[in-house]
């Protein structure tokens, strides 16, 4: 089955702890996403990546890190800096094409207490 | 500041009959358009998109865009309570931008 796999499905961690969420993609997309989703507010991009190897900063980057070493793999890592790190972390790749559509996979749900 | 705006609702309609969600975008340059469907506690499910002037029809759901008014809609035929979910429309602005709306929650009363 092709599709997008984010784990774990929910994490917490304590205040002052790096953590890193797993996104893999078997669609052979190029792009990959980064979103974050806080309770009414609409998706905010963290980074994102067009190719292996390169990746750009997105409107929240601060306190995030990222890595593309590989085409199928886009992990994220939530630092200490990151100041409200509690929130739905989403993972996207989209299709290189008309309308480069943009597909989700299920999400890491944070805590961090 | 690109932006997508759409109503947060919620939009109640009785089983069976249409709902017609909408947003309107910032940018005149977007181009592309995406509804997902989101369930409370689920990740975003791409349902339509589209890309030209007019309307995309697939099974119950038809996408309409027009570009001059810069406003985008969903309409969902039959509705079931089913389709209870939150509908989030975005806008592609750039080859890697995605503008996301916050929402219309959408109710379907059985």
């Amino acid at each position: 089955d092709g599709g997008i796999t984010q784990s774990p499905k929910y994490l917490f961690r304590k205040e002052g702890q790096n953590v890193t969420l797993s996104c893999e993609q078997n669609l052979n997309h190029d792009a990959m996403y980064w979103y974050r989703q806080d309770p009414g507010q609409g998706l905010r991009l963290i980074y994102y990546s067009q190719i292996v190897n390169d990746f750009q900063k997105g409107d929240i980057a601060e306190g995030y890190s990222v890595s593309r070493e590989k085409k199928e793999s886009f992990p994220l890592t939530v630092t200490s800096a990151q100041k409200n790190p509690t929130a739905f972390y989403l993972c996207a790749s989209s299709i290189t094409g008309t309308a480069y559509e943009q597909y989700f996979g299920p999400g890491t749900r944070l805590t961090v207490t | 500041q690109k932006e997508v705006e759409q109503n947060s609702g919620p939009l109640s309609v009785p089983e069976g009959a249409i709902a017609s969600l909408n947003c309107t975008y910032s940018d005149r340059g977007s181009q592309s358009f995406f509804w997902y469907r989101q369930y409370s506690g689920k990740s975003p499910e791409l349902i339509m998109f589209i890309y030209s002037n007019g309307d995309k029809e697939d099974g119950r759901f038809t996408a309409q865009l027009n570009k001059a008014s810069q406003y985008v809609s969903l309409l969902i035929r039959d509705s079931q309570p089913s389709d209870s979910a939150t509908y989030l429309c975005a806008a592609r602005s750039g080859t890697y931008k995605y503008i996301f709306g916050t929402g219309t929650r959408l109710k379907v009363l059985a």
